[in-house]
């Protein structure tokens, strides 16, 4: 079983739709980590979370360190969106364990 | 963005011929990582470098070997490179003070015939 395990491996959807995309892991972390991986290939930190909830723009992130789960949302979904997001949970300093990633399309 | 430029940027090589990847950060960064990232996989550590000449082995190092003799240069050698290489490899930095945020090249895309 695969310690990050992250859902739906695929998701297309509309412009202006609201998105979630979940990350479930099954180890103690210190930090949760999404990351976005546009088709040119470049990754890009979006968040690293500890506990609760960020936002920043249309993307908000939460964490229930309980559930061993966290959630992005991107509210009013827009083309430029689509990319491939990751997460990923850190163990201790150098151990980061990624998961697969979700590839979104968002339809214009 | 942080500074970081990986080079090449697209590779191709025969079996058996030796490749070497150059990371080079311009952060001052300590601690600089290399990646492979492969379809149905996560990204996966090759190898990791916590200071100049100061490396050590990830969970896919084997035919692979790194070395650091400066903070802004990271390089990875395949040594007799083979197909199972193939692969795009991603150079990433951190800062010492926040080791767990790390910040990624733009990716080697490397194909072994």
């Amino acid at each position: 079983k695969n310690e990050v395990e992250q859902s739906p491996q695929n998701l297309t959807a509309q412009e202006g739709e609201f998105i979630t995309i979940n990350c479930s892991y099954s180890v103690g972390i210190s930090a949760l980590h999404w990351l976005q991986q546009h088709p040119g290939g470049g990754i890009v930190s979006l968040f690293m979370l500890s506990s609760g909830k960020k936002k920043h723009g249309r993307l908000i992130a939460t964490i229930n360190i309980q559930e061993k789960h966290s959630s992005l949302h991107i509210t009013a979904s827009h083309p430029r969106d689509s990319a491939v997001y990751i997460c990923a949970v850190s163990r201790r300093p150098h151990k980061i364990i990624f998961g697969k990633g979700t590839r979104l399309h968002i339809l214009p | 963005d942080a500074g970081i430029t990986q080079s090449p940027r697209h590779k191709v090589t025969e079996t058996g011929t030796p490749v070497t990847l150059r990371c080079h950060q311009t952060e001052n960064h300590r601690y600089m990582y290399w990646y492979r990232q492969d379809p149905g996989h996560g990204l996966r550590l090759i190898h990791y470098s916590y200071g100049v000449k100061d490396t050590d082995k990830g969970e896919v190092s084997d035919g692979y070997s790194v070395s650091r003799s400066k903070t802004e240069d990271f390089l990875l050698t395949l040594e007799s490179a083979t197909s199972s290489q193939t692969s795009v490899y991603f150079c990433a930095i951190s800062d010492t003070r926040d080791r767990v945020t790390q910040h990624f090249g733009d990716g080697t895309r490397l194909s072994i015939l």
